[in-house]
């Protein structure tokens, strides 16, 4: 099974922040890799697709990238509904694996 | 409006069976890929199984394999989850999910999530 090591797994962060979660892949996974935020409670929304593809809907202060096996997730300026935990899932194989995920928690 | 609506869940004695039905709707369900998707809570997201889009073919977690069978009504627009010879660490919230891109050699990406029914396995 591939397996996905995101970091960090909680991030303190104010308002207006710019923030970088960083999933790595434990083999080549090309750019099939999603991205998911979820709050208490809720199931998780889908919000980025092939690393980068950001999913209709979904604010431009979004955005993701991938160099190798390492992928992140950048949220350009933190706003108060995007405290939540984000999961970065592989599609490369027809068995999905999910990173642990990263709360962004207020600071 | 796409619309996954998870039932089925409660509580469960260790070595029971439970099976979890997801209805779905606004999207023309026989087109699609769907998986189960499991959430201990507070913990991570952990992939279940898969259903291909007439049924003919799942694919298994290894944790669930031989004790869990995935099957589909495309007539009734419902997925079902039969959940045999159930585990203490079974218990979990079971979300349904659609998958967007989906292949034999792919899961696809998950673009809509049912709100989830809890399963609890405790004597």
């Amino acid at each position: 099974d591939i397996q996905m090591t995101q970091s960090p797994a909680t991030l303190s962060a104010s308002v207006g922040d710019r923030v970088t979660i960083t999933c790595r892949a434990s083999q080549n996974i090309n750019n099939w890799l999603a991205w998911y935020q979820q709050k208490p409670g809720e199931a998780p929304k889908y919000l980025m697709y092939k690393a980068s593809s950001l999913v209709s809907g979904v604010p431009s202060r979004f955005s993701g990238s991938r160099s190798g096996t390492e992928f992140t997730l950048t949220i350009s300026s933190l706003q108060p509904d995007d405290f939540a935990t984000y999961y970065c899932q592989q599609y490369e194989t027809f068995s999905p694996t999910f990173g642990q995920g990263t709360k962004v928690e207020v600071k | 409006e796409v619309q996954l609506a998870e039932s089925g869940g409660g509580l469960v004695q260790p070595g029971g069976s439970l099976r979890l039905s997801c209805a779905a709707s606004g999207f023309t369900f026989s087109s699609s890929w769907m998986h189960w998707v499991r959430q201990v809570p507070g913990k991570g997201l952990v992939w279940v199984s898969r259903i291909n889009t007439d049924g003919s073919s799942t694919d298994y977690a290894d944790s669930v394999k031989g004790r869990f069978t995935f099957s589909r009504d495309n007539a009734k627009n419902t997925l079902y989850l039969q959940m045999n010879s159930l585990r203490a660490e079974d218990s979990a919230v079971y979300y349904c999910a659609r998958a967007t891109g989906a292949w034999s050699g792919s899961a696809g990406a998950l673009d809509f999530w049912g709100q989830g029914t809890m399963v609890t396995v405790s004597s």
